[in-house]
């Protein structure tokens, strides 16, 4: 059975920074590309960006909101996708979900977890 | 960047009933980039359709898609109490990136 399992949300300060985890079980973590996706509350859903497998070189992609501020990436050793937060907005307020890339749909979902940013 | 528009924004419905939700491109896609995700109030989303409309994980055989260029539609054929959520359509862009449209949201009438 495909797991993902966010971890890491919280409050913090404008300006902040907060690394959220996302460990995967159940499939070949080191084959799809691995997407994060963020929902502000009540609102709908937006890509934040993606990271490619070994064979692509590890490349990101990342929307214009957080270029610049976020980076991502993984340990395929471990299983597990990150996502680093710096300068962070009270726009970037939302659950943060990790998503399995395969052949550009995102099949599998974690749970989410929330971040605030507040003062 | 390729915005996508869906509509109606909510769609009233009862159960067994048709519900045809529309995904419209601003730029033409290629056909296997349009994907359609289902959510459910504090749930993550869910895979509906991808690829040339095949179905996500479970999803049963009463969803489908259609569409090609910059139009595309989800059909639901004869709704489920289970099926009334939001619906999302989505791009892959690529390099250039994903996004999603607004959402439609089917609610029993």
């Amino acid at each position: 059975e495909v797991q993902l399992v966010e971890s890491g949300g919280g409050l913090v300060q404008p300006g902040g920074s907060l690394r959220l985890s996302c460990v995967a079980s159940g499939f070949t973590f080191s084959d799809p590309f691995m997407d994060w996706v963020r929902q502000a509350p009540g609102k709908g859903l937006e890509w934040v960006g993606r990271i490619r497998t070994k064979p692509h070189s590890y490349i990101t992609d990342y929307a214009a909101s957080v270029k610049g501020r976020f980076s991502i990436s993984r340990d395929d050793s471990r299983n597990s996708l990150y996502l680093q937060m710096d300068s962070l907005k009270t726009e970037d307020t939302a659950v943060y979900y990790c998503a399995r890339n395969w052949n550009h749909a995102l099949d599998y979902w974690g749970q989410g977890t929330l971040v605030t940013v507040s003062s | 960047e390729i915005v996508l528009t869906q509509s109606p924004g909510t769609l009233s419905l009862s159960p067994g009933e048709r519900a045809t939700l529309s995904c419209r491109a601003s730029q033409s896609l290629a056909g296997s980039y349009l994907m359609w995700y289902q959510q459910k109030p504090g749930q993550a989303p869910r895979l509906v359709i991808f690829g040339d409309s095949s179905r996500g994980p479970g999803i049963p055989d009463r969803f489908s898609g259609s569409g090609s260029g910059t139009d595309f539609t989800l059909n639901i054929y004869r709704l489920e109490p289970e099926d009334f959520a939001v619906y999302y359509c989505q791009q892959y862009g690529g390099s250039t990136g994903t996004t999603f449209g607004q959402g439609t949201k089917v609610e029993i009438k």
